[in-house]
C-alpha cells in the first residue's frame, strides 16, 4: 500500500538555525513527491515538488528538499529558519493510479522561536 | 485574480440536515478534489473528478455526494448520513494528474 510518514509531530528550531522536516514514503513505481505548508485556518500552499531529475529540489520561500531513492525519503530543509516559517507542513505522494490523487502524511508542526 | 474559491468559510449544520459546500476555480484545471482534514490525521480524499460529468469516490466517500456539471465547479454535499461531519474541508484542483494541486482556503463545518 502506498503511504507517507512524517515521523515527527513537531519540530522546534531557533530562528537563524537550519531546519529539517522529515518525510519517508512507500509507493509502487517512480514517486511524485510534494511539500505543502498550512497556516492556521487556511488552505494548503504548494512549496515544491520532485518529479524527476536533480535530487535537490528548490522551492518557494527558500525551502528545498532532498530526494533519496535508496532511503525512500524526501526531507524538507531550509538553511536559516524564520519565525514566520512556523506552520504545519505536509508531505504528499501522488497515487500511482494516474488519478492525481495525493496521499498525505500526518503533518509536522514547525515552531521557530526567536 | 485567479485561484480556487471555497464558500462559505464557516458553516454550521443541525443534526439531520444536508449542507452543500461550494468550490469554484478559474484556473482552467481539468481535475478537482475534495479532502477532509481532522486534527492529527492529515488529509483524506472524499471525492475527485478528472473531467466534467465524471467523478469517483475517494477513501472516505460515505455520507458525501458531489457533482461536476461545469469545469469550474465541484460542489460537495454533506448528507445526514455522514455521522461525524465536523471537520475542515479543502477543495483542490490540478491541471493534470501529474502536476501539483492548488488548494482553496477551506470551509470549516460544525454540527450544532
Amino acid at each position: 500500500a502506498q503511504s507517507v510518514a512524517q515521523p515527527e509531530d513537531q519540530v522546534n528550531v531557533a530562528e537563524g538555525n537550519p531546519l529539517t522536516v522529515k518525510c519517508t514514503y512507500s509507493v509502487s513505481g517512480n514517486p511524485y513527491l510534494f511539500w505543502y505548508v498550512q497556516y492556521p485556518n487556511r488552505g494548503l500552499q504548494f512549496l515544491l515538488k520532485y518529479i524527476t531529475g536533480d535530487n535537490l529540489v528548490k522551492g518557494s520561500y527558500g525551502f528545498e528538499a532532498e530526494f533519496n531513492k535508496s532511503q525512500t525519503s524526501f526531507h524538507l530543509k531550509k538553511p536559516s529558519a524564520l519565525v514566520s516559517d512556523s506552520a504545519l507542513y505536509f508531505c504528499a505522494v501522488r497515487d500511482s493510479g494516474n488519478t492525481g490523487k495525493l496521499i498525505f502524511g500526518q503533518g509536522t508542526t514547525l515552531q521557530v522561536k526567536p | 485574480d485567479g485561484g480556487i474559491t471555497q464558500s462559505p468559510k464557516y458553516l454550521f449544520r443541525k443534526e439531520g440536515q444536508n449542507v452543500t459546500l461550494s468550490c469554484e476555480q478559474n484556473l482552467n484545471h481539468d481535475a478537482m478534489y475534495w479532502y477532509r482534514q481532522d486534527p492529527g490525521q492529515g488529509l483524506r480524499l472524499i471525492y475527485y473528478s478528472q473531467i466534467v460529468n465524471d467523478f469517483q469516490k475517494g477513501d472516505i466517500a460515505e455520507g458525501y455526494s458531489v457533482s461536476r456539471e461545469k469545469k469550474e465547479s465541484f460542489p460537495l454535499t454533506v448528507t445526514s448520513a455522514q455521522k461525524n461531519p465536523t471537520a475542515f474541508y479543502l477543495c483542490a484542483s490540478s491541471a493534470h494528474s501529474n502536476t501539483e494541486a492548488f488548494f482553496g482556503q477551506g470551509t470549516r463545518l460544525t454540527v450544532v
